[in-house]
């Protein structure tokens, strides 16, 4: 039963760059979640999307980061230009439909290294 | 609105030893309740939740957790811990009225020493 993917799992580039991290979430699971985490701020929530339409994207820090759903498989966060306070690990959450009391299901991060 | 506060952000024990990692939260409704674990290099993984009922919530490796409503607690607690143990541990709110996110704790460093 695979769990909810992420790729690439580290990725180093230098400012300026655009980045583009990946997910793929749990089949069946109508919400998905795009989280960052670093140590000063600890974990946050970016974006949401609940079947494939963006709901809030309050937690987006900037206009560089856009993040889409193209279709109930995949999503992207995309970092246009990058810089160096973007370095955090980003993290992709999937859950069950629209009943509050449903876990979330994580991916094992994309490590993001901005020099 | 709905918030989390976990006490400690770091939390060294020896081995065999008991452990509890405490969190509060405050919600104008009903609440619903999660830990999570997140091992190194990984993402973070459901270790038990409190949805209704008994108060009292096992979950995986060992790990409970007791709903208190008048204090407004969900502590967590492991009787005897392993050097496996050592991780980040984050407590979650989900709220029963308005908006379906859960809000996170900020997380506290389970460190269990030889």
């Amino acid at each position: 039963d695979a769990g909810v993917i992420q790729s690439p799992r580290h990725e180093v580039t230098e400012m300026g760059q655009e980045v583009t991290l990946r997910c793929k979430p749990i089949s069946g699971h109508d919400y998905l979640f795009w989280y960052r985490q670093t140590m000063m701020r600890g974990l946050e929530l970016l974006i949401y999307f609940n079947n494939n339409v963006p709901i809030d994207d309050s937690g987006m820090p900037e206009d560089r980061f856009s993040a889409k759903m193209p279709n109930a498989s995949f999503s992207t966060l995309k970092i246009q230009p990058s810089e160096p306070r973007d370095s955090a690990v980003y993290f992709c959450a999937s859950s069950l439909a629209d009943r509050k009391n449903q876990p979330q299901h994580f991916g094992d991060g994309t490590r993001l290294s901005i020099l | 609105a709905q918030s989390v506060t976990q006490l400690d952000s770091q939390v060294p024990v020896f081995e065999e030893a008991p452990v509890e990692l405490r969190c509060n939260y405050s919600s104008s409704v009903s609440v619903y309740l999660f830990w999570y674990v997140q091992y190194p290099n990984q993402g973070l993984q459901l270790l038990l939740k409190y949805l209704s009922g008994s108060t009292l919530v096992k979950g995986i490796n060992g790990f409970e957790a007791e709903f208190n409503k008048s204090q407004t607690s969900f502590h967590l607690r492991k009787p005897s811990v392993h050097i496996s143990d050592t991780a980040e541990y984050f407590c979650a709110v989900s709220s029963s009225g308005g908006s379906y996110i859960p809000t996170f704790g900020r997380g506290t460093s389970l460190i269990v020493h030889p």
